[in-house]
């Protein structure tokens, strides 16, 4: 079975600043995807970044990256620039075949 | 592209009873899969349908269950309403499930148990 874990329960970061959140997972499985979830107080689960762990290539979106290690099962997000709007609970998770397997979430604060 | 659509958002129920939420999937969508979030669980799976049946099943008791419609909109039934069955249900459509469906989610239905 696949496990996440999110060990940092919450973050806080000045707006325009740069901040990275961690995750690392465990699994025998080669082929994966992964993904990073934004949930703000309106519970809408937004989808923030994928990454095929086939592809050596780090995923960027806009202000979000990841700095994913395959051999270390890896997966941290970078918000570069970061927003008012970025206050969300942020939730990393591991895709094999349909099931969705998610961390325990971290809470980001931007203070302005 | 109108997004996944749960209805109902909110609902009261009172322990023993039954209830059913439903969600529209994003139009061409064939995957949905349903997810239970708690403060204290977290973001557990549920089961996921493709084609209108059940691809995938998560560790929830026989009191959860659900079906899919030919149109792809599923429906999920939690008979006996236990106390901490309260909880946010989200689903969430993809293309085609497995590997290469990104699932998006919806708005989710908050379900107080009484």
């Amino acid at each position: 079975a696949q496990t996440v874990t999110q060990s940092q329960p919450e973050m806080s970061v000045q707006e325009a600043e740069t901040v990275t959140l961690s995750c690392t997972y465990d699994t025998s499985e080669n082929n994966y995807y992964l993904f990073w979830y934004k949930q703000p107080p309106s519970r809408q689960m937004i989808l923030v970044i994928r990454q095929e762990a086939y592809k050596q290539q780090n995923a960027t979106e806009n202000r979000f990256s990841v700095n994913f290690q395959k051999a270390a099962k890896s997966f941290s997000l970078k918000i570069s620039d970061s927003q008012l709007g970025d206050t969300a609970m942020y939730f990393c998770a591991f895709m094999k075949g349909s099931k969705l397997t998610f961390g325990k979430g971290i809470t980001l604060s931007v203070r302005p | 592209k109108a997004g996944v659509t749960q209805t109902p958002r909110y609902l009261i129920k009172t322990r023993g009873q039954q209830v059913t939420l439903s969600c529209s999937p994003i139009s061409g969508h064939r995957s949905v899969s349903w997810y239970q979030q708690t403060p204290g669980q977290g973001l557990q799976f549920l089961f996921e349908y493709f084609s209108e049946t059940q691809r995938n099943k998560g560790n929830f008791p026989g009191r959860f269950s659900g079906r899919q419609f030919s149109n792809s909109r599923s429906e999920m039934n939690v008979s006996t309403l236990e106390l901490g069955d309260s909880a946010l249900y989200l689903c969430a459509s993809g293309t085609s499930g497995g590997n290469l469906g990104t699932q998006y989610f919806g708005p989710g239905t908050r379900l107080l148990v009484l």
